[in-house]
């Protein structure tokens, strides 16, 4: 597709469940980023991929939150044993490399009941 | 610590007024700085950047200058347009190795006709 593409659009999952949020970047981007951006505030860090690595997971809130990307492509973002302090908006973006424009997707609204 | 602080919200404008809408940060070293916008329903996009001291951003009318004395980066536009309401987001990248970017809260725009 023309753009980065996540879905689904929206989750609605119940407390202690487990949840996938997927990604699908630019094609040929080789950098990818997970955000999480709660109401009323800005995207916060929390994952970033250099081809299949993690080259920096410092904004993972908790062990409950792991990410993989595996052919340096699509990327899953994973949380276990959701809580409602879990509900936001979850944003991917990509960029061609290091160091150049990144470029987000609409994201995922995720609510947790 | 590392952070950005933009006006609060929201901010209601008339047509071809002017448009302030002021960034601060702090951070060790030179960041870059970054305007992203998010239109109703779409994703963040890119507004406008710039990677030293001095330098000026501009794109779509808007323009914003690295200020390392007053460590600002503060968004203008001399002429609003309805077509500009949307939520602006200042934001900063530190200085070599970390691609996360750092975000303030947004700031909501409305320009009436």
């Amino acid at each position: 597709g023309a753009g980065v593409s996540q879905t689904p659009s929206n989750k609605v999952t119940e407390k202690g469940k487990y949840v996938e949020l997927r990604c699908d970047p630019i094609s040929g981007h080789t950098a990818l980023y997970w955000y999480r951006q709660s109401l009323g505030q800005g995207p916060e860090f929390l994952i970033y991929f250099q081809g299949t690595g993690a080259a920096d997971d410092s904004g993972l809130p908790n062990d409950r939150f792991f990410a993989v990307r595996p052919e340096g492509s699509v990327s899953t973002l994973k949380i276990q044993r959701t809580e409602r302090g879990d509900s936001a908006v979850y944003l991917c973006a990509s960029s061609l490399t290091m160091n150049t424009e990144a470029f987000f997707g609409q994201g995922t609204r995720l609510t947790v009941v | 610590g590392n952070s950005v602080t933009q006006m609060e919200g929201p901010v209601t404008l008339s047509e071809e007024a002017f448009l302030t809408i002021n960034c601060t940060y702090t951070a060790t070293g030179y960041p870059s700085l970054f305007w992203y916008v998010q239109y109703p329903g779409e994703g963040l996009q890119l507004l406008l950047k710039a990677t030293k001291a001095d330098d000026k951003g501009s794109n779509k009318g808007f323009e914003a200058t690295y200020r390392k004395e007053t460590t600002s980066f503060h968004l203008e536009k001399g002429s609003v347009q309805v077509s500009d309401s949307a939520v602006y987001f200042c934001a900063r990248r530190p200085q070599g190795g970390s691609e996360k970017l750092v975000f303030g809260k947004g700031t909501k725009l409305t320009v009436n006709p």
